[in-house]
C-alpha cells in the first residue's frame, strides 16, 4: 500500500536553530500537506502544496513539493519554544479517492 | 467556540463494552472523517463520509462502525471494545467547495480512549 516515510523521527534543537524534515514515498502524489500537532490537540494544517516544484512559505516555515512528486520537505527557521510538537506530512490517497494518509511524524523539541 | 468538537475527551472502559464517540461540526462541511492515532504510527483512517447517505471504510475499519446522523454529526462506535483499540481518536472535516477537495482537513481536539 501507499506509505509516507518521514524523517527524522525526532529532533532536539536549541532555540534559534533552523530545522529541516522531509517526507518521501515510492508513490506519486499530486498534493503534499504539512500538519502540526501541539500536545493535547488535533493536527492543524500549516502548508499545502499542489504543484511539483512549488515552494511555499508561511511565516518562518517553508515547504517544497519535490519535482518527482514523490517527496516534500519542511524547513523551520529560527526556531522558538512554541514550535514544539509533532509535524506530519500527509497526502490524499488515490485508493480512497480523497482521504488522507499520514507520515508517522517528526517530534520536535526546542530548548531555550 | 471550536468548529469541530468531540465528546467525550477522555474515556476509560472495559473489554467487551460498547462505546460511542461523537463528533459535531459547525463549519458546514459535507465531508467528515474518523482517524486513530497511536504513538509512533501517525494517523490512520477508520471511516469517512461524503454526506449523510455516503459512508466508506478506511484503512482500519475492522471492529468499528459509524453513523452520520446529520451533516454536522458523525459518530464512531466500538461494538465490543478490546485493549488494542486503546488510542487517541480524531474527527476531521473538509469542504469540497473551492476546488481543493478533501485536501485541507480540520481536526477536532481528540478523544483519548483506554480499554482495560
Amino acid at each position: 500500500g501507499q506509505q509516507l516515510n518521514q524523517s527524522p523521527q525526532s529532533m532536539f534543537i536549541q532555540e534559534g536553530e533552523d530545522v529541516s524534515m522531509n517526507c518521501t514515498s515510492s508513490s506519486i502524489f499530486n498534493t503534499w500537506l504539512w500538519y502540526k500537532q501541539d500536545p493535547g490537540e488535533g493536527p492543524v494544517l500549516l502548508i499545502a502544496l499542489y504543484k511539483a516544484g512549488e515552494l511555499t512559505s508561511n511565516g518562518r516555515l517553508t515547504a517544497q513539493f519535490g519535482i518527482t512528486r514523490k517527496d516534500s520537505f519542511l524547513n523551520i527557521s529560527a526556531s522558538i519554544p512554541s514550535d514544539v510538537g509533532i509535524y506530519f506530512c500527509a497526502c490524499p490517497t488515490n485508493q480512497a479517492g480523497t482521504a488522507l494518509i499520514f507520515g508517522k511524524g517528526t517530534t520536535l523539541s526546542v530548548s531555550s | 467556540d471550536a468548529d469541530v468538537t468531540q465528546t467525550p475527551r477522555n474515556r476509560i472502559t472495559k473489554t467487551g463494552k460498547r462505546i460511542m464517540l461523537e463528533c459535531s461540526q459547525t463549519k458546514g462541511h459535507d465531508r467528515m472523517y474518523w482517524y486513530r492515532q497511536d504513538p509512533g504510527l501517525g494517523l490512520r483512517l477508520i471511516y469517512y463520509s461524503f454526506d449523510v447517505k455516503d459512508i466508506n471504510k478506511g484503512e482500519i475499519s475492522d471492529g468499528y462502525s459509524v453513523s452520520r446522523q446529520a451533516q454536522a454529526k458523525f459518530s464512531l462506535s466500538l461494538e465490543s471494545a478490546i485493549p488494542n483499540q486503546t488510542a487517541l481518536y480524531f474527527c476531521a472535516t473538509s469542504d469540497v467547495r473551492g476546488g481543493r477537495g478533501d485536501n485541507e482537513q480540520f481536526f477536532g481536539p481528540g478523544t483519548r480512549l483506554t480499554v482495560l
